[in-house]
């Protein structure tokens, strides 16, 4: 099993700040990376697969780069709708395993 | 657009069984690998299984290999988890998740998660 493992658990930031999530592998997964964004008492989002590509209707703010096993999600400039958990999910094998999230959460 | 819709959640004692059934519309349901993933009340998200297009592939999570099944009624749109000899630590909101990608990779398996259902709680207690 491929271990996700994401620093830091919490991150109190400022609207406008840049943001820098990271998400590290025990084992590479290639480019096989996503991360998603989940607000309380909902689903998560896909925000990023491949480790890098946008999903569909995703801002540009958000960007996501990386490969083998260590891997970052950038917030160019935080936005007020932004403050969520953010989890990263491995899909280079099974089980599928998913970081413990980040919860980026107002200064 | 694409909609997934659980149903099926709610209050069973331990070594219960219960079945979560997902209505999907919006896309061609046979060409996409479909997902369940778990979230405990206040904790992370857990994979639980993966079943390909066809049906014919299916992976489970360790943790409930043996008492869960995951299943799927192409003809209906519907992705089903059978969960038998339920346990405490099953309790948890139950997404069905639609594999992302393009047909025909999309339908081999599932890798990351391009939508979500809203969920369907389950709690296991006595």
């Amino acid at each position: 099993e491929i271990g996700m493992t994401q620093s830091p658990d919490t991150l109190s930031v400022s609207p406008g700040e840049r943001v820098t999530l990271s998400c590290r592998a025990s084992h590479s997964v290639s480019g096989n990376l996503g991360w998603y964004q989940q607000k309380p008492g909902q689903a998560p989002r896909l925000l990023i697969y491949g480790a890098s590509t946008r999903a569909t209707g995703v801002p540009a703010r958000f960007s996501g780069s990386g490969s083998e096993t260590d891997f970052t999600l950038t917030i160019s400039s935080l936005q007020s709708e932004d403050f969520a958990v953010y989890y990263c999910q491995q899909y280079k094998n099974w089980p599928r395993t998913f970081g413990q999230g980040t919860k980026v959460e107002i200064k | 657009e694409v909609q997934l819709l659980e149903s099926g959640g709610g209050l069973i004692q331990p070594g219960g069984s219960l079945r979560l059934s997902c209505a999907a519309s919006g896309f061609t349901f046979s060409d996409y690998a479909m997902s369940w993933v778990r979230q405990a009340p206040g904790k992370g998200l857990e994979w639980v299984s993966d079943i390909n297009g066809s049906g014919g592939s299916r992976y489970h999570a360790e943790s409930v290999t043996g008492r869960f099944t995951i299943s799927r009624d192409n003809s209906k749109n519907m992705l089903f988890l059978q969960m038998n000899s339920l346990r405490a630590e099953d309790t948890a909101v139950y997404y069905c998740a639609k594999g992302g990608g393009s047909p025909p990779s999309s339908a081999w398996y599932a890798e990351y998660y391009q939508h979500w259902g809203q969920g369907a709680l389950v709690i296991v207690s006595s």
